[in-house]
């Protein structure tokens, strides 16, 4: 257990469905980042917050929004599904923003979009 | 711009032999480096990181890794295979141009072991 909780593990749902992916962070991190594997684009940063506030935005489509609370939790929002957005989701944490950081990441969201 | 280069998407080797796991950068600052480990349906495991001072870093299961700023590489290396290292290995260099600190990471490799 890498102290990373994501949430829900599976996902199933239709085209033009949305969805909402929760990750709580370990316990002490303050920045939160989401990422998106797929076997067509590997391992994509989607976006980063620390302190609840957006840190660095990566490849992420106008369709997904994110937002991280006062608790430290972060939520990714997956609106207008399409078959494409099928993958894989990870959360990661870290303790700040120093490039020497270490993110730890959870075991993923599993999103099929069918 | 930042990125990492990771030299075939599938690699086999014998129980036992030497495995070595092929990484460059490209950076246009001094790179933080680091390689993760993925076992099938699970999330991404640090194996070890190269940040400043030593070039040979040690990490988790055996596994090391060597800066080398003139060949801009970071190879993985394992002087023994075991079937338990048989997963996706992801090279990643900490994106410090923006000030941010989220990782690029590389296509991957999948390490087979072959009894």
């Amino acid at each position: 257990d890498s102290g990373v909780t994501q949430t829900p593990k599976h996902l199933i749902t239709a085209t033009g469905q949305r969805v909402t992916l929760r990750c709580s962070p370990r316990s002490g991190d303050l920045s939160v980042y989401w990422y998106q594997q797929s076997l067509d684009q590997g391992l994509q940063f989607l976006i980063q917050y620390y302190n609840g506030e957006e840190r660095a935005k990566g490849n992420i489509l106008e369709r997904f929004s994110a937002q991280q609370f006062p608790d430290l939790h972060s939520e990714l929002n997956l609106s207008s599904l399409e078959l494409g957005d099928s993958a894989l989701y990870f959360c990661a944490s870290s303790p700040g923003v120093a490039g020497a950081n270490v993110l730890t990441f959870g075991a993923g969201s599993r999103l099929t979009v069918l | 711009a930042q990125s990492v280069t990771q030299l075939g998407s599938h690699v086999s080797v014998s129980e036992g032999a030497l495995v070595l796991l092929r990484c460059n950068y490209s950076s246009s600052v001094p790179p933080y480096l680091f390689w993760y480990v993925q076992y099938p349906n699970q999330g991404l495991q640090l194996l070890l990181k190269y940040t400043t001072g030593a070039t040979l870093v040690k990490g988790i299961n055996g596994f090391e890794a060597e800066f080398k700023k003139s060949e801009t590489s970071f190879h993985l290396t394992k002087p023994s295979a075991h079937m338990s290292d048989a997963a996706e290995y992801f090279c990643a260099v900490s994106d410090q141009a923006t000030g941010a600190n989220n990782l690029f990471f590389g296509t991957g490799t999948r390490l087979t072991v072959i009894p």
